[in-house]
């Protein structure tokens, strides 16, 4: 069956620092992936979207890569602030199934000043 | 525009009885998602539609029903509740494949 692994749980980083966070997949061959960040109580929020074909994106502080030979995306966060603290969630869609968006169990981040 | 609008917030059930969990959006979107989301794992899909009148199952569709009779619409149906389905949910929408999915405020169901 799918799945997909964001690799730890929490992450604890000081401010000003690079945040990284993974995300792997297995029995998939995704079209496109997609991260969103959640904040307490709230509905998850978009960030960024890149497709098969494409190795990196970038929005303002945020970077991400996208490795199909590794089945595996990064997701940087430059110049961390306090403000960035929240679960971030990886997201997977297209491949085999229309329309099926499927989500990582996300990491949470904490950043410290 | 209002985005994707879930009612009720909250709510709680007794076991074996049933509920209508509404979702809906304003902004002509074709794909329309219901997620559950219990503490430390992530969001699980249970069903979605890519348009009126389809829907298919997700990861895990066991004991909810859903229908999709007009592209606003997609409410999730649980029949008999159980203390198993005690859980946030959460509905999105997209237009299509390649777009971002927006959510609604999430609906925390809890079965006694």
């Amino acid at each position: 069956s799918q799945k997909i692994e964001q690799n730890s749980e929490a992450l604890n980083i000081q401010e000003g620092k690079t945040a990284t966070l993974t995300c792997n997949y297995t029995n998939y061959s995704p079209a496109y992936l997609q991260w969103y960040r959640q904040d307490p109580g709230r509905g998850p929020v978009f960030l960024l979207l890149i497709r098969e074909n494409e190795k990196e994106k970038r929005k303002e502080r945020l970077k991400v890569t996208f490795d199909t030979t590794l089945k595996q995306s990064l997701f940087h966060i430059t110049a961390s602030q306090p403000a960035d603290s929240a679960t971030y969630l990886c997201a997977l869609g297209g491949g085999g199934s229309q329309g099926n968006l499927i989500f990582g169990k996300g990491t949470k981040l904490s950043v410290k000043p | 525009n209002a985005g994707v609008t879930q009612t009720p917030k909250f709510r709680i059930l007794k076991i074996g009885q049933s509920m209508t969990l509404q979702c809906t959006q304003d902004m002509n979107h074709n794909y329309m998602y219901w997620y559950r989301q219990d503490p430390g794992m992530g969001l699980k899909l249970i069903y979605y539609s890519v348009g009126a009148g389809i829907t298919d199952k997700g990861e895990v569709p066991n004991g909810y029903n859903v229908s999709r009779s007009t592209t606003e619409d997609f409410p999730l149906r649980l029949e008999l509740a159980a203390p198993s389905q005690t859980s946030v949910y959460f509905c999105a929408s997209r237009k299509g494949q390649h777009t971002e999915a927006f959510f609604g405020q999430g609906t925390r169901l809890t079965v006694v």
